[in-house]
């Protein structure tokens, strides 16, 4: 199984501040990773899917970057409503899987 | 517009068998897959399995392979999951989540709420 690793566990942020979330995969995925966000108690919201394209109404300063086995997921100055939980997925190979992911959280 | 409305919270016993619901509404149920993960209290996301609703065949992770059925019913566009022989290791929210070819859930459940207790 592709193994996705999540970096850092835990962002702590102002909101202004911009950030980028890393996700690193065991074995190379091509660009088939996707970015979701989930704050609490809600379901997964996909924002970035294929590594870096955007999705109809997400706002756009979340962008995501790399291939490989190195993504990058950045947010142009964080607003309060980003503070949440943030998973990468792979749909290279079966089974599926997500990174640990990525709390970001208020400083 | 999309939706996928997955049925009410669960309490079943151990040992038991619960079935959990996810109705499809505002696409052609049959030309997406619909996707099954699942989520414990804080904790990340794992991926259960799928099933092509236009032709009932389903993948499973291997780790849930012997827990978990997938079936779907065309006719009322609805995709069930049965998860048997239960166990507080299988407390959790399920959601169900409509992936294209493409691999990427665009939308997802509500999310079904088991807990498994005596």
């Amino acid at each position: 199984d592709i193994v996705l690793t999540q970096s850092p566990a835990t962002l702590s942020v102002t909101p202004g501040d911009s950030v980028s979330l890393s996700c690193r995969a065991s074995q190379s995925i091509s660009n088939n990773l996707h970015w979701y966000q989930q704050k609490s108690h809600e379901s997964p919201r996909l924002l970035i899917k294929y590594a870096s394209q955007s999705i109809s109404g997400i706002p756009s300063r979340f962008s995501g970057s790399g291939s490989g086995t190195d993504f990058t997921l950045s947010i142009n100055s964080v607003e309060t409503e980003d503070f949440g939980m943030y998973f990468c997925q792979q749909s290279n190979s079966w089974p599926r899987t997500f990174g640990g992911g990525t709390k970001l959280e208020i400083k | 517009q999309v939706q996928l409305q997955q049925s009410g919270a669960e309490l079943a016993k151990p040992g038991a068998s619960v079935k959990m619901s996810c109705k499809a509404s505002g696409y052609t149920f049959t030309s997406y897959w619909m996707h099954w993960v699942k989520q414990r209290p804080g904790q990340g996301l794992e991926w259960i399995g799928y099933i092509n609703p236009s032709t009932g065949y389903t993948e499973y992770n291997q780790k849930f392979k012997d827990k978990a059925t997938l079936t779907a019913d065309k006719s009322s566009s609805t995709a069930y999951m049965q998860l048997s022989s239960l166990t507080s290791e299988d407390s959790a929210v399920y959601y169900c989540a409509r992936v294209g070819s493409s691999g990427y859930g665009d939308y997802w459940g509500q999310g079904t709420t088991l807990t498994v207790s005596s």
